[in-house]
């Protein structure tokens, strides 16, 4: 099945600067990568997803880049703020399994007023 | 909100009990997803209905059975319950039955004592 591996597992950033949170993955056959945030005491939201035919897509201050050739993804938060504080967590379908999704174990993202 | 209700947000019982944990999705969406999130293990794939049907079977155990009804909610049975089942139980919700974006309810947090 699908392994997906998310570093790193905590990251503390100055509020304004940009925090970089990457995944690998390896079913080459995966074709969809979404990202998800969770708040305390809430479950996972998806804030930004790309699909295999597009190496970068950007909403507002969060990006996600893919390099299919090397089988990773990267979410990049720019001028961070304290709400943006969460555990974000990647995730690949997995396309030889049932297409269920496989989320990596989570980075738990501090931002420092 | 993500649109998708689950209930109860907390459940304490004790080992060898059975519990049932429920699921109403967002308005218009046949598929439902449950996910185990503990400390250690992260985000884990239990099950998928899609329409009333199982669709996909992750790392559910024996012990553990779900179903999806015809008004599309979903019900979660755990049984014979041991220590090692506490953990954050997720709802999640999507249109379609392939590689959708997910919509999670709050969880219900599951502690055997």
């Amino acid at each position: 099945g699908e392994n997906v591996e998310q570093h790193p597992s905590t990251l503390s950033v100055q509020e304004g600067d940009s925090a970089v949170i990457k995944c690998t993955y390896s079913d080459s056959a995966s074709n969809y990568f979404p990202w998800y945030k969770q708040e305390l005491g809430k479950g996972p939201q998806l804030i930004i997803d790309i699909r295999s035919n597009v190496g970068e897509k950007k909403d507002q201050r969060i990006a996600v880049t893919l390099n299919k050739t090397a089988k990773h993804f990267s979410l990049h938060i720019t001028e961070t703020q304290p709400e943006d504080s969460a555990v974000y967590f990647c995730a690949a379908n997995g396309e030889h399994t049932g297409n269920q999704f496989y989320f990596g174990t989570g980075t738990s993202l501090t931002v420092i007023p | 909100d993500s649109g998708v209700t689950q209930t109860p947000k907390h459940l304490i019982t004790a080992t060898g009990q059975r519990v049932t944990l429920r699921c109403s999705p967002r308005s218009g969406d046949l598929s439902v997803y449950w996910y185990q999130q503990s400390l250690d293990q992260g985000l884990q794939f239990l099950i998928q209905y899609y329409n009333g049907e199982e669709r996909a079977k992750g790392n559910i155990l024996e012990r553990f059975s779900a179903q999806q009804f015809p008004d599309l909610h979903s019900e979660l049975n755990l049984s014979s319950l041991e220590l090692g089942d506490s953990a954050l139980y997720f709802c999640a919700s999507s249109y379609g039955r392939n590689r959708e974006k997910l919509f999670f309810g709050s969880g219900t947090q599951l502690s055997v004592l």
